[in-house]
């Protein structure tokens, strides 16, 4: 099982430039999330989706958008990158909230914004 | 409102020594779980231990142990028996079922293994 995998692992993007973050699971995960962490700092939530068809806002979802494709798949797009999103961006997923079960994480996606 | 909290920037300790990271939280959920991340310099998040609030025991996994004290909203991290490979940073996180599919982190505990 390859679990939670993030494309591309680094990138580099001037101002202004557009890209999508792709992420995927295979382990059958109703839940799907897409976190930011900063130098230093926490996870802060960007958007999550409990269930295929459903998206829903985190704590920092300004200047991003998400689509949930499928039950895999679960991407968040930067319209107009700015260099305050320079982040090392993280996708999870998570079986359904009642299980109460942890958190897989993706390896991450360095971003560096110029 | 949820929140984790851990008060240990970070911590220092002798290799096979143990530590105990802590953890508070707050949560007006029935039931909830407690998680505990584990995350070194290379930058992968790695699940270490779960703890259930309806639990009788506490966790176990290996050298890691959770110290559940559910009257003081703790969850401590245990890690017995250090080893260099323990430095990291290590995050607390809970989710409820009440707010169901978020989860809520601490903002972590640098841990640095002497030799």
């Amino acid at each position: 099982n390859a679990g939670v995998t993030q494309t591309p692992k680094f990138q580099v993007l001037k101002t202004g430039q557009s890209m999508t973050l792709q992420c995927a699971q295979d382990m059958n995960h109703n839940s799907m999330y897409w976190y930011r962490q900063d130098p230093g700092m926490g996870l802060r939530l960007i958007y999550y989706s409990a269930s295929e068809g459903t998206t829903d806002k985190g704590e920092v979802p300004n200047g991003y958008n998400v689509s949930r494709l499928n039950k895999r798949e679960f991407s968040l797009r930067l319209e107009s990158a700015a260099p305050s999103q320079t982040s090392v961006y993280f996708c999870a997923s998570s079986e359904a909230w009642w299980t109460l079960n942890e958190q897989f994480f993706g390896p991450g996606t360095r971003l560096t914004v110029l | 409102a949820q929140k984790i909290t851990q008060t240990q920037p970070g911590m220092f300790v002798q290799e096979k020594e143990a530590v105990t990271l802590d953890c508070t939280y707050d949560t007006s959920d029935p039931s909830y779980g407690l998680f505990w991340y584990k995350q070194p310099s290379s930058g992968e998040m790695i699940f270490l231990i779960y703890q259930g609030s309806y639990d009788q025991q506490n966790a176990t996994e290996g050298r890691y142990s959770l110290n559940f004290q559910k009257a003081r909203k703790s969850a401590n991290l245990v890690i017995s028996a250090s080893q260099l490979g323990d430095s990291a940073m290590y995050f607390c996180a809970m989710r409820g079922t009440n707010t169901g599919n978020q989860f809520y982190f601490g903002t972590g505990t640098s841990l640095t293994v002497i030799p």
